[in-house]
């Protein structure tokens, strides 16, 4: 049973269109993070943030970016979405004050540029 | 250097035999050290997870794994498999050197054959 939820699971889009991908968490988490994920590769941190008003980019270069206004969301979205962006994005999220705590998964967005 | 290796991308095992899933991390210093298991069209649910103590760690569905520090690794046991168990599954670390963020593996593909 999630706690952590992303919408929309499925997303067959067109090359130019804007996008946003919904991720929203009922844990009261301070710590969200974004994921990509291709397969048989690592999951890849795209974005992170630690709270409201705080986002960061991780350890791949993405042209998406992220808001945090309310804690249990945490949007991504895509200006113009390429092929080169067909991918699964993992939506995450954890407290902050249990250091390394382990991190909650939503059950992914599968998104396909054509 | 790669921080977390994940030997064989896909292991299969027959139903009842040993589930053995490798995984082999770089840092300087103790790392905390994470399973995660990935069902299809899901997202990814913690294992289990070793930080400090004992350095054999049982997890959720008879899984466990013992951190071996001269060894760097943090290999994944399972005695008898259970066809419920062919998933993906992903090792990860997290430690200072990494900005305390969680580096995965690339993943092991587990196939049970009855």
């Amino acid at each position: 049973e999630a706690d952590i939820y992303q919408t929309p699971r499925y997303l067959v889009i067109g090359t130019g269109k804007k996008i946003t991908l919904e991720c929203s968490q009922t844990m009261g988490h301070d710590k969200m993070y974004w994921y990509q994920q291709d397969p048989g590769m690592e999951l890849h941190l795209i974005h992170y943030s630690y709270g409201v008003n705080s986002t960061e980019k991780g350890d791949l270069s993405s042209e998406s970016t992220v808001s945090r206004i309310r804690t249990e969301h945490f949007p991504l979205t895509l200006e113009s979405a390429r092929p080169s962006h067909t991918s699964q994005y993992l939506c995450a999220s954890s407290p902050k004050d249990r250091e390394n705590s382990p991190l909650h998964f939503g059950n992914g967005t599968r998104l396909t540029v054509t | 250097a790669q921080s977390v290796t994940q030997l064989g991308s896909h292991v299969s095992v027959s139903e009842g035999a040993l589930v053995l899933l490798r995984c082999n991390y770089s840092s300087s210093v103790p790392p905390y050290l994470f399973w995660y298991v990935q069902y299809p069209n899901q997202g990814l649910q913690l294992l289990l997870k070793y930080t400090t103590g004992a350095t054999l760690v049982k997890g959720i569905n008879g899984f466990e794994a013992e951190f071996k520090k001269s060894e760097t690794s943090f290999h994944l046991t399972k005695p008898s498999a259970h066809m419920s168990d062919a998933a993906e599954y992903f090792c990860a670390v997290t430690a200072p050197e990494y900005g305390n963020k969680l580096v995965f593996g690339a993943g092991t593909i587990l196939r049970v054959k009855s």
